[in-house]
């Protein structure tokens, strides 16, 4: 089975900051890698998928990048509404499996 | 609009079982791949089990497998999981995701979630 590894495991930033959240599988999975947010008490929502897709609707500040074992989730400007969790998830083989999560608070 | 909508949920004795249900509505059900998703209090997201578009195909996470089964009834567009010989690690939120696809790739639409709690 293919492990996700996210780090950090939380993060404090401020609005307009530049955050970085990496993850990193434990074999390649091309690009097969999914982002989602989650905020308290609501499901996941997807936010980019194949590792750089933006999905429709999305801000376009959030964007993503990698290939291989290793991948990025960055947000350009932090807007009061992205604190939430952020989870990466491989879609490569089954089982699929997710990081850990990155919890993203206000500073 | 795509809609996922989970019931069943609720709270059950150990080695008890329940069915969780979810109804789809807003896509064509019986062409995509479906995914239960759950998440303990407090913790990250376990993937559990998936059923391909025309239910031929299933997997299971291995902390579910042989209790848990995942089904479809494409004639009423409805997902379901029948939950056996419950334990309190079963306990967590029941997420049931939509796959752009197969039974393989980003899950774009999830329902709200229904809880289950196993406890005596």
């Amino acid at each position: 089975d293919i492990q996700m590894t996210q780090s950090p495991s939380s993060l404090s930033a401020s609005v307009g900051d530049r955050v970085t959240i990496t993850c990193r599988a434990s074999q390649s999975i091309t690009t097969y890698l999914n982002w989602y947010q989650q905020k308290p008490g609501k499901a996941p929502k997807l936010l980019i998928y194949a590792a750089s897709s933006l999905r429709s609707g999305v801000p376009s500040r959030f964007s993503g990048s990698g290939s291989g074992t290793d991948f990025t989730l960055t947000i350009s400007s932090l807007q009061p509404e992205d604190f939430a969790t952020y989870y990466c998830q491989q879609s490569y083989s089954s089982p699929c499996s997710f990081g850990q999560g990155t919890k993203l608070e206000i500073k | 609009q795509v809609q996922l909508v989970e019931s069943g949920g609720g709270v059950v004795q150990p080695g008890r079982s329940l069915r969780l249900s979810c109804a789809a509505s807003g896509f064509t059900f019986s062409s995509y791949g479906m995914h239960w998703v759950r998440q303990a209090p407090g913790k990250g997201l376990d993937w559990v089990a998936v059923i391909s578009y025309d239910g031929s195909n299933k997997y299971y996470g291995d902390s579910v497998k042989g209790r848990f089964t995942i089904s479809r009834d494409n004639s009423k567009n409805t997902l379901y999981l029948q939950m056996n010989s419950l334990s309190d690690e079963d306990t967590a939120v029941y997420y049931c995701a939509k796959v752009n696809g197969d039974y393989v790739g980003p899950f774009d639409y999830w329902g709200q979630g229904t809880l289950v709690t196993v406890s005596s």
